[in-house]
């Protein structure tokens, strides 16, 4: 597909466990941002990535999260030891940039509960 | 570092009447402004930007949104609103100066009523 795709669309974790959410953004865009929406919280920025620059992290809300992105391309939110307050649906969104003017192409989603 | 408000967490419009929903934001150099759409238990779809140019922007599903440099605005609106309409939307903005990241305002729940 042409769209930015993540995985999984849905998550159910335990307190304590690590989980991995995956953004494969539209070919050829180089900046990649995750978000977390929360019931009434709006769009939370998490983290950007602008081609080979070091990422913008200064929205993690803590030390148990992290995010790589490989290879220009494919990226990874992290969090550990989870939470009940992480409980959101995660967003991922890709841009061309174009000056930084470009808009965002939103995946899915992945919907993260931590019981 | 940048922001953006969006006032009102809910609006309620009736068909067929014209539609605001508000929009203001901070930078500290030049924005890019962005107006999102988020239906129910779909994805954020982009609905319009302002980049440069032309004050007033148009965009998809019949919608505008004219930005006001004075008082740092971005209003989006409507003439006629839709019952299709309703819907949760999301201003964002970016300063284009410091090649900074997108910040989403909390948004606004539109309610269009037949």
């Amino acid at each position: 597909g042409a769209g930015v795709s993540q995985s999984p669309s849905n998550k159910v974790t335990e307190k304590g466990k690590d989980v991995e959410l995956r953004c494969d953004p539209i070919s050829g865009h180089t900046a990649l941002y995750w978000y977390r929406q929360s019931l009434g919280q709006g769009l939370e920025f998490l983290i950007y990535f602008q081609g080979n620059s070091a990422p913008d992290k200064s929205g993690l809300p803590s030390d148990r999260f992290s995010a790589e992105r490989t290879g220009g391309s494919v990226s990874t939110l992290t969090i550990q030891r989870t939470q009940q307050e992480d409980s959101a649906v995660y967003l991922c969104a890709s841009s061309e940039n174009r000056g930084g003017g470009g808009e965002l192409f939103f995946g899915e989603g992945s919907r993260l509960t931590v019981l | 570092a940048q922001s953006v408000a969006q006032p009102e967490d809910q609006v309620n419009v009736a068909e067929g009447n014209p539609l605001t929903v508000k929009c203001t934001y901070s930078v500290s150099g030049n924005p890019y402004l962005f107006w999102y759409v988020q239906y129910p238990n779909r994805g954020l779809q982009f609905l319009l930007k302002y980049i440069t140019g032309d004050n007033l922007v148009k965009g998809s599903y019949g919608f505008e949104a004219e930005f006001n440099k004075s008082q740092t605005s971005f209003h989006l609106k409507k003439p006629s609103a839709l019952v299709s309409d309703s819907a949760l939307y999301f201003c964002a903005v970016r300063d284009w100066n410091r090649d900074d990241k997108i910040i989403f305002g909390k948004g606004t729940r539109l309610h269009i009523l037949p």
